[in-house]
């Protein structure tokens, strides 16, 4: 129940499609879900989170969008540019119970075409 | 430009050998997370500190793993004795937990990572 299932493990994208990147939880105590990104030889970073209060987030060209009911995100990616080819982790916290400790998902890397 | 800083970045040694890993988080803040990311098993939480103290250790072999804070300017994570199925990328990070338990969310900012090679 503590997983965070993320598909899919790998992607391929045009320069200036669409990347969509697919989390799902089970735990409904979950209530913050943060995306990291990740370049290689470096560190995760944050890139964008969205607490369940709300359907979808955006910023620039990255968009969370929220399902609730079906206990599902996904990032979009608009406009993919090869800058974007990394690797992107979707995971789930409970702050709220005084924990901030994070369940990743698998990750999943991007590549995006020129 | 505050950031999570780790020591050493590459690190090679012989099986048996012992290796402590070092994380300087950003100043100020109050929680500092250990991780092992591999291919293999992805990003795992070994251990998590709140104020220095530890909150979370379920994910460290016990056995051969230790996780400390000295100061709040020092977390350090040791393997002793080290083995080869121990070689990954290990994480520091920090956060800043709200003094109020259960508002907000601390974002984690993430070190470079140590390297770990077990021969």
């Amino acid at each position: 129940q503590q997983q965070v299932k993320q598909s899919p493990q790998s992607l391929i994208v045009q320069k200036g499609g669409i990347s969509i990147i697919n989390c799902a939880y089970e735990n409904t105590a979950f209530d913050y879900f943060p995306w990291y990104q990740q370049f290689p030889g470096k560190g995760p970073a944050l890139l964008i989170a969205i607490r369940p209060d709300v359907s979808e987030k955006k910023e620039g060209r990255f968009t969370i969008s929220f399902n609730k009911s079906a206990k599902q995100f996904s990032l979009h990616i608009m406009d993919s540019q090869p800058g974007d080819s990394a690797t992107y982790f979707c995971a789930a916290s409970n702050p709220t119970s005084g924990t901030y400790k994070y369940i990743f998902g698998t990750g999943t890397r991007l590549k995006v075409l020129a | 430009d505050a950031r999570v800083t780790q020591t050493p970045r590459d690190k090679v040694t012989e099986m048996g050998q012992e290796v402590t890993m070092r994380c300087q988080p950003i100043l100020g803040h109050n929680t500092v997370f250990w991780y092992r990311q591999t291919m293999m098993q992805g990003l795992e939480l070994l251990a998590y500190f709140r104020n220095r103290a530890p909150l979370d250790d379920s994910g460290m072999p016990k056995d051969r793993f230790s996780a400390e804070m000295p100061d709040a300017t020092l977390a350090t994570l040791k393997i002793q004795p080290s083995e080869p199925r121990d070689s990954a990328v290990y994480f520091c990070a920090s956060g800043l937990a709200p003094k109020k338990s259960g508002s907000g969310a601390d974002t984690q900012y993430f070190g470079p990572g140590t390297r770990l090679t077990v021969l």
